[in-house]
């Protein structure tokens, strides 16, 4: 058990929709970050956040959000959604504000677009 | 950005053998990461090595990295079938992952009993 928390752990949802997934870091880590996984792009970074600020972003659309809340736990607002949208969506945690300590993944929401 | 590639993308061993993957990537680096997957499941971290080691070693893994050659390779030796899963390099950059650590697509190792 990593000590991240994603939830839910599967999401349908139609094309158009919003949807909120959210994550609880693992307790004393400051850093919070958002990945996508899908069959074709692989892994991808989509944002960073450190004790509430976001520090980094990566290949996240307009149409994404994310914020990070006073208690550290994080949320991932996706919008408009299209049938492209569907993946894994992982969260994960380190203590620092780096990428020179391991990531804490948690176990993903499978998110399905129909 | 830069990406790490594993190479094999898909490897199948009997089970005692020795599984060797990996990794290139396109620029400098201050560390190279080496997480598993099951599927479905979130990534474990395996292990870390700093652009100033060459070879560290944590139980039946051992991790080489050549920065000359911007690669490293992950080695699992006398494998189970319990090591069946995807196997992901990640690299972060010379600004200490300001943008996060990529990825690449990952090794999908098969241990046949």
């Amino acid at each position: 058990d990593s000590g991240v928390t994603q939830t839910p752990k599967h999401l349908i949802t139609a094309t158009g929709q919003r949807v909120t997934l959210r994550c609880s870091p693992r307790s004393g880590d400051l850093s919070v970050y958002w990945y996508q996984q899908s069959l074709d792009q692989g892994l991808q970074f989509l944002i960073q956040y450190y004790n509430g600020e976001e520090r980094a972003k990566g290949n996240i659309l307009e149409r994404f959000s994310a914020q990070q809340f006073p208690d550290l736990h994080s949320e991932l607002n996706l919008s408009s959604l299209e049938l492209g949208d569907s993946a894994l969506y992982f969260c994960a945690s380190s203590p620092r504000d780096a990428a020179n300590s391991p990531l804490h993944f948690g176990n993903g929401t499978r998110l399905t677009v129909t | 950005s830069q990406q790490g590639e594993e190479d094999p993308q898909a490897l199948s061993i009997q089970e005692g053998e020795n599984a060797t993957m990996n990794c290139s990537y396109k620029t400098s680096i201050n560390n190279l990461q080496w997480y598993r997957q099951n599927s479905g499941r979130g990534l474990v971290h395996l292990i870390l090595i700093r652009s100033n080691e060459r070879e560290k070693h944590s139980g039946r893994l051992r991790v080489t990295l050549d920065t000359s050659k911007k690669s490293s390779s992950l080695l699992i030796t006398a494998s189970r079938a319990a090591d069946t899963a995807s196997y992901f390099c990640a690299t972060d950059g010379p600004g200490g992952g300001a943008d996060g650590l990529t990825f690449g697509k990952g090794t999908h190792l098969i241990i046949q009993p």
